[in-house]
């Protein structure tokens, strides 16, 4: 079993719909949860980063984070053709030693946002 | 800001020889880690320098090395290379290493024939 478990996908959605991503995992010393997006061809982009339990928002973008369930989730509001691309959960334990560096991603969701 | 920078983009190369990738981190960032990525396994990490010192390394055998300038700049090297070798490698830098926010650059995608 992964450390680390998102579904695939795809997910093909509407323009102007409401996007639910959702992440697993099983390690319990994660202590700051990310969301990269990744279009095609490209490195992955820092959508959102939070360490605590709860929700941040940022514009169209919610992630939301509940550790004694271990899953995380991030929300796509008025979604929009550009928002089309693979987005990535990632994890990492607190600072020093093994976790230097590293991020445990989940496998990535391929969104699409038709017209 | 400049972002994390990777040279080259993509490159071509043979089972047995070996390759060297570069990464010029975000400006004041020290701490560099770099990933491979591809579809069957996804994202995964090698390994991490902060300081020109290797201080975290992932499951992946001694082929794979890389060190780091006192300049911040990064380089990883595949030696031997295989047809598994074939992938994205990512380069990631970071001002805070504790806090495992990173930001990547565009990769450099490795074929191996």
């Amino acid at each position: 079993q992964k450390e680390v478990e998102q579904d695939p996908g795809p997910l093909s959605v509407p323009e102007g719909a409401i996007v639910s991503l959702n992440c697993t995992y099983s390690n319990s010393a994660f202590q700051y949860f990310m969301w990269y997006r990744q279009y095609s061809r490209k490195g992955p982009e820092l959508l959102m980063y939070t360490y605590s339990s709860g929700n941040k928002e940022d514009g169209r973008f919610t992630a939301q984070v509940d550790k004694s369930s271990k899953y995380i989730s991030l929300f796509i509001r008025d979604s929009q053709p550009s928002d089309s691309a693979t987005y990535l959960c990632a994890m990492s334990e607190r600072g020093g030693g093994t976790s230097y560096g590293k991020l445990t991603f989940g496998q990535g969701t391929i969104l699409t946002v038709h017209p | 800001k400049a972002g994390v920078t990777q040279t080259p983009r993509y490159l071509i190369k043979t089972r047995g020889q070996q390759v060297t990738l570069s990464c010029s981190p975000i400006s004041g960032h020290r701490s560099v880690s770099w990933y491979q990525q591809t579809p069957g396994q996804g994202l995964q990490f090698l390994f991490e320098y902060f300081s020109e010192t290797q201080r975290n390394k992932g499951n992946f055998p001694g082929r794979f090395s890389g060190r780091q300038f006192s300049n911040s700049r990064s380089e990883m090297n595949v030696s031997t290379l295989e047809l598994g070798d074939s992938a994205l490698y990512l380069c990631a830098s970071s001002s805070d290493p504790n806090t495992g926010e990173l930001f990547f650059g565009e990769g450099s995608r490795l074929t191996v024939l």
